[in-house]
């Protein structure tokens, strides 16, 4: 069992819908990271927390210590927000770049 | 530079050469990480650098790899006597502690 897990693995939707990605974690974490990465390979980090919530533009990322899942969740979500999303752990007691990486989840939104 | 730059954004090697990769970070940025993406698989973390800090080894796969940072601003990723297994896209990131920058990549082939 991998220590950083996602799904759902691939995931289609329709232009305006609301998406859901989930990340499950089994270790102690100092911070969680959202990454998207685009067809061409290129990779942006979207969200780095440690609890709570946090919003950017269409973009919410939340994170349940106690249970060690986090989600991110699209809201009217368009074609351009196909690429794959990652979900990444640091692990706590290891340093900020050690993370722990889930294998992604892959997002196609069709017009 | 505006972003995180790395260089060769390609290159194929013959097997048991030895590759230098390089990773031009954001100015300023204290951290800098290097990972790699094999094929068909996820993201795996390789070698973390913070400031003045003794750098984060833990993931580099064998002791063919190593890396330096000097000057606290360009790092140098090199891999002895590269192996099939050692083709992969190579990211390197940075950041100032908080939200990561990352290059493009340098694709890796060995043949």
């Amino acid at each position: 069992k991998n220590e950083v897990e996602q799904s759902p693995q691939n995931l289609t939707a329709q232009e305006g819908e609301f998406i859901t990605i989930n990340c499950s974690y089994s270790v102690g974490i100092s911070a969680l990271h959202w990454l998207q990465q685009h067809p061409g390979g290129g990779i942006v980090s979207l969200f780095m927390l440690s609890s709570g919530k946090k919003k950017h533009g269409r973009l919410i990322a939340t994170i349940n210590i106690q249970e060690k899942h986090s989600s991110l969740h699209i809201t009217a979500s368009h074609p351009r927000d196909s690429a794959v999303y990652i979900c990444a752990a640091a692990n706590y007691g290891g340093s900020q770049g050690n993370l722990i990486f889930g294998k992604g989840t892959k997002l196609s939104v069709k017009p | 530079g505006a972003g995180v730059s790395q260089s060769p954004s390609n290159k194929v090697t013959e097997k048991g050469k030895d590759v230098e990769l390089r990773c031009d970070p954001i100015s300023g940025h204290t951290a800098l990480y290097w990972y790699r993406q094999s094929l068909g698989q996820g993201l795996e973390f390789l070698i973390y650098f913070q400031g003045n800090s003794a750098p984060d080894k833990s993931g580099l796969p064998s002791d063919r790899f190593s890396a330096e940072r000097t000057g606290g601003s360009v790092s140098t990723l090199t891999i002895q006597r590269t192996q099939q297994e050692d083709s992969a896209v190579y990211l390197c990131a940075s950041s100032l502690g908080g939200t990561a920058f990352f290059g493009q990549g340098t694709r890796l082939t060995v043949v």
